[in-house]
């Protein structure tokens, strides 16, 4: 297991068009986060899943996003109609429940470019 | 709500010197964790040290070591003999501790440069 893997690393898209990110977490962690990380800021928070149930999702995440987590293991996040200012770093982190004072283990990110 | 703030945008320290990074954050709760992550440029974010609420003894980690200050809310991060391979961005977070489902709150980083 070589820690949390993103896909693609960097995506360019048009104004409008539908992206998806895909997040591989650590095998034994049943906890998923996805964040997303403008310029100069740090990361805010977009939802997080207990295996394969979303439990929590942030006002950030407006009715364009949506993301699933199917069969408890990796995380899709898709973003619909995009914009200018869905640009950003998007970042997956996963940890293990009963360690929740460990922090998370983040992965490299998906930066998304819209232009 | 649980607030993280670190005031500093920019710090500078030369190699081999000692940098401290300051935090404050905000909280009701009594039982939680805190964290300092590192992110170098285009490379993912990692933990660097943590802090149990309830320890009163300052986490240590090799050249890292935290000053906290449960009373005054005040988590800072020191740095000891910088090293070139510390430049990068560092993010203080925290979560609320006891099981909660609660996720990691971060501040706005601050970026360290090491100077040779």
């Amino acid at each position: 297991d070589t820690g949390v893997s993103q896909d693609p690393r960097h995506k360019i898209t048009k104004r409008g068009q539908n992206v998806t990110f895909r997040c591989d977490p650590i095998s034994e962690h049943n906890r998923l986060y996805w964040y997303r990380q403008t310029l100069g800021q740090g990361p805010e928070f977009l939802t997080y899943f207990q295996n394969e149930a979303q439990l929590e999702k942030s006002r950030l995440l407006s009715d364009r996003f949506s993301a699933e987590r199917p069969k408890g293991s990796f995380s899709t996040l898709e973003i619909q109609r995009t914009e200018q200012g869905d640009s950003a770093m998007y970042l997956c982190a996963s940890s293990l429940s009963t360690f929740s004072g460990y922090g998370y283990t983040f992965g490299s990110g998906t930066r998304l470019t819209v232009v | 709500a649980q607030t993280v703030t670190q005031s500093q945008p920019e710090m500078s320290v030369q190699e081999a010197e000692t940098v401290t990074l300051s935090c404050t954050y905000d909280t009701s709760e009594s039982d939680y964790y805190l964290f300092w992550y590192k992110q170098p440029p285009s490379r993912q974010m990692i933990l660097v040290i943590r802090q149990e609420a309830y320890k009163q003894q300052n986490a240590t980690e090799n050249r890292f070591s935290v000053n906290f200050q449960k009373a005054a809310k005040s988590f800072s991060l020191k740095i000891s003999d910088s090293q070139l391979g510390d430049a990068a961005m560092y993010f203080c977070a925290y979560r609320v501790g006891g099981g909660s489902q609660g996720n990691l709150i971060f501040g706005k980083g601050t970026k360290l440069s090491v100077k040779p």
